[in-house]
């Protein structure tokens, strides 16, 4: 079968460091993406990882291990605006879709 | 990056009635769109894969002739919630992609809002 874990809720506060983890169980496995929701907003792309390692874009970078089928998104520097979900979505070429795990809401305080 | 709208924004109509939701790809050509349902604080539930000139593609469990999809165009796929009722009221989502590099990188809409009364 297919999982995804997610923890359900982080808080943190400004200027700190923060790591959302993501593991995995799935068939087809081509990658991880990781998405940002605002309440009520869309969806919104933060990264890829194919590979295994580190991509990094700006604050934010993601990690991939694939023999762990684990990965992470690290956000630094946290803004109050990084207040929102985080979802992890494997992406499955078979199904040619991605699959969004149950989200990270994460809360940024002062 | 790509622009997805969605209409309309909101919609709130009596149970028995059918909506119908929009999605519209403005500046590319997609022949994959994906159409989600998302509950309060719960995550984004693919609901069906829509592909331009095909059938969709309808996940487990979500009813084909309740939630019809029709992809007539590269850049239009629409969601028609037929006999809705309360328990349709959802926040249903589209988005959009037109190879592997933006099914895994999709854009998505702003989202339509349905409460059934």
């Amino acid at each position: 079968g297919q999982s995804l874990e997610q923890p359900s809720e982080v808080t943190a506060v400004e200027g700190a460091i923060v790591q959302i983890n993501c593991t995995y169980q799935t068939s087809g496995f081509y990658g991880l993406s990781w998405y940002q929701q605002h309440d009520g907003g869309a969806p919104t792309f933060l990264s890829y990882n194919a590979l295994d390692g580190l991509e990094e874009t700006g604050r934010f970078s993601s990690f991939l291990s694939r023999s762990d089928s684990y990965g992470y998104l690290l956000l630094q520097e946290l803004q109050m605006k990084d207040s929102a979900s985080y979802f992890c979505a494997p992406f499955t070429g078979g199904g040619n879709k991605l699959t969004f795990g149950t989200g990270t809401q994460l809360k940024v305080e002062l | 990056g790509a622009v997805v709208s969605q209409h309309p924004s909101w919609v709130i109509c009596k149970s028995g009635t059918s909506v119908k939701i929009e999605c519209r790809s403005l500046d590319f050509q997609a022949t994959t769109m994906f159409w989600y349902r998302q509950f309060p604080k719960q995550s984004l539930m693919l609901m069906a894969t829509s592909n331009e000139g095909s059938k969709a593609t309808y996940e487990q469990g979500v009813e084909k002739d309740k939630f019809l999809i029709n992809h007539a165009s590269l850049t239009l796929s629409t969601l028609t919630v037929t006999s809705a009722h309360p328990e349709d009221s959802s926040f249903y989502i589209c988005s959009a992609g037109g190879t592997s590099e933006t099914i895994r990188r999709q854009y998505f809409g702003p989202g339509t809002r349905l409460t059934v009364l």
